[in-house]
């Protein structure tokens, strides 16, 4: 049981490229976030979804797309990369909102945008 | 966004020690969570509050839901060396969004 992977690891992107961040959960979990943590900061949401085909905006979801066209995946998409996206960005699931029913965090995609 | 403080924002203790901090919020919460992150991981939940008053233990760990609903609390009994990390509040008024603190960084010195 492989709970949440997190595709790459590490990457490097110039200012203005673009990228997928991929997030995969094999838990059948309905419910899927991205978080971004900056350096000496807490975790800040940037997109969520309750379930297959359903989106919704956090709290920082400027510069940043999603998709969830199966319960399994929910990519993260970085169209135009700018500095002020350098950042850890993890993803989660949970089976539903309520945390007592198991909110994993994924390892976590370092980005590095010069 | 909601704002989360968390005090003290770095702790170096002696082993055996216990370790208090704590959390408060600008807003009124019906959650409250508490994570542990270990360097280059994702953080991994605690202890989970859901009402006024709560006091919740897992193991070593006992975590408080504050009266005013806006704040919360974490202990730590007899620290070990492998409770070095960093510490993070979260509270939540929908269950969809949790908005998280900036972390108590905990040093145990053997």
């Amino acid at each position: 049981n492989a709970g949440v992977t997190q595709t790459p690891k590490f990457r490097i992107l110039k200012i203005g490229q673009s990228m997928t961040l991929q997030c995969a959960q094999d838990m059948n979990h309905n419910y899927m976030y991205w978080y971004r943590q900056d350096p000496g900061m807490g975790l800040k949401l940037i997109y969520y979804s309750v379930g297959a085909g359903i989106t919704d905006k956090g709290e920082v979801p400027n510069g940043y797309n999603v998709s969830r066209s199966t319960t399994e995946d929910f990519p993260l998409r970085l169209e135009l990369a700018a500095p002020s996206q350098t950042s850890v960005y993890f993803c989660a699931s949970s089976y539903s909102g309520q945390p007592l029913h198991g909110y994993t965090f994924g390892s976590g995609t370092r980005l590095t945008v010069v | 966004g909601q704002q989360l403080n968390q005090s003290p924002q770095s702790m170096f203790i002696q082993e055996g020690e216990d370790v208090s901090m704590n959390c408060t919020s600008s807003s009124i919460f019906n959650t409250w969570l508490w994570y542990k992150q270990d360097p280059g991981e994702g953080p991994v939940l605690l202890i989970a509050l859901y009402k006024a008053g709560e006091l919740t233990s897992n193991g070593r760990l006992t975590a408080q839901f504050g009266i005013t609903r806006k704040d919360s609390f974490l202990n730590i009994s007899a620290s070990i060396p492998s409770d070095v990390g960093i510490y993070f509040c979260a509270g939540s008024n929908t269950g969809n969004q949790f908005y998280f603190g900036t972390g108590t960084s905990l040093t145990v010195i053997p």
